[in-house]
């Protein structure tokens, strides 16, 4: 079957980095997506891999292992603001014009002061 | 930047009731998808759609319809409200033909819908 994993929940220190870890197991891949949703709020747009590696955003870079199934979401010089639930999604196998993705649970960050 | 507009933040609805969820989107992307969230669930697709008139289900589509007669708009249609739909409902947009690469799916700000 298809499935992403990631933590449920972690918690992390104002200016600290965190890692948020994503696995995955799909039928084909065609690239992997983050998301930062606030409590009650909708999904906002993070990041996105599809090759191998590093990609930096700002304060927020993702990493992408396509041969373990891996991604992590790095968070650096960390914010009140950003307490917030993470998303992991994958678009797996190729259908012309990507269509569905495949969601992890989230997961929630607490960032205490 | 993308707007994915829903009709309501919040709606109050009784077991029994016809709803109706709308969505528009001003990106002229081809497909568009509803989701609902519910806590330790995250998000399940119910319906989506690639293309006017074109629909295709998702996970959970048992008990809505949806409806894109237009590219803009895509509807969803719960065709008798049940206490076990209460939940945020979340719709999205993505791909338009002229920007092929990194897709992602854009949100509105989601319909948090109660059936009493």
């Amino acid at each position: 079957g298809q499935n992403i994993d990631q933590p449920t929940e972690m918690t992390a220190t104002e200016g600290a980095i965190v890692q948020i870890n994503c696995t995955y197991q799909t039928s084909g891949f065609n690239g992997l997506f983050w998301y930062q949703q606030h409590a009650g709020e909708a999904p906002t747009f993070l990041s996105y891999n599809v090759l191998d590696g590093l990609e930096e955003k700002g304060r927020f870079s993702s990493f992408l292992s396509r041969s373990k199934g891996y991604s992590y979401l790095l968070l650096k010089e960390l914010q009140m603001k950003d307490s917030a639930s993470y998303l992991c999604a994958v678009r797996g196998g190729w259908a012309g014009n990507n269509r569905k993705l495949i969601w992890g649970l989230g997961t929630s960050l607490a960032v205490n002061p | 930047d993308v707007k994915v507009t829903q009709s309501s933040r919040y709606l109050v609805k009784r077991t029994g009731e016809k709803v109706f969820l709308e969505c528009v989107q001003d990106m002229d992307h081809e497909n568009m998808f509803w989701y609902r969230q519910d806590p330790g669930l995250g998000l399940r697709l119910i319906y989506f759609s690639y293309d006017v008139k074109m629909k295709e289900k998702g996970d959970i589509p048992e008990g809505y319809s949806v409806s894109r007669e237009k590219k803009e708009r895509f509807s969803l249609i719960l065709e008798s409200a049940s206490t076990n739909q209460t939940s945020m409902y979340l719709c999205a947009s993505s791909f338009n033909r002229q920007t092929s690469k990194n897709q992602p799916q854009h949100f509105g700000d989601g319909t948090r819908l109660s059936i009493l």
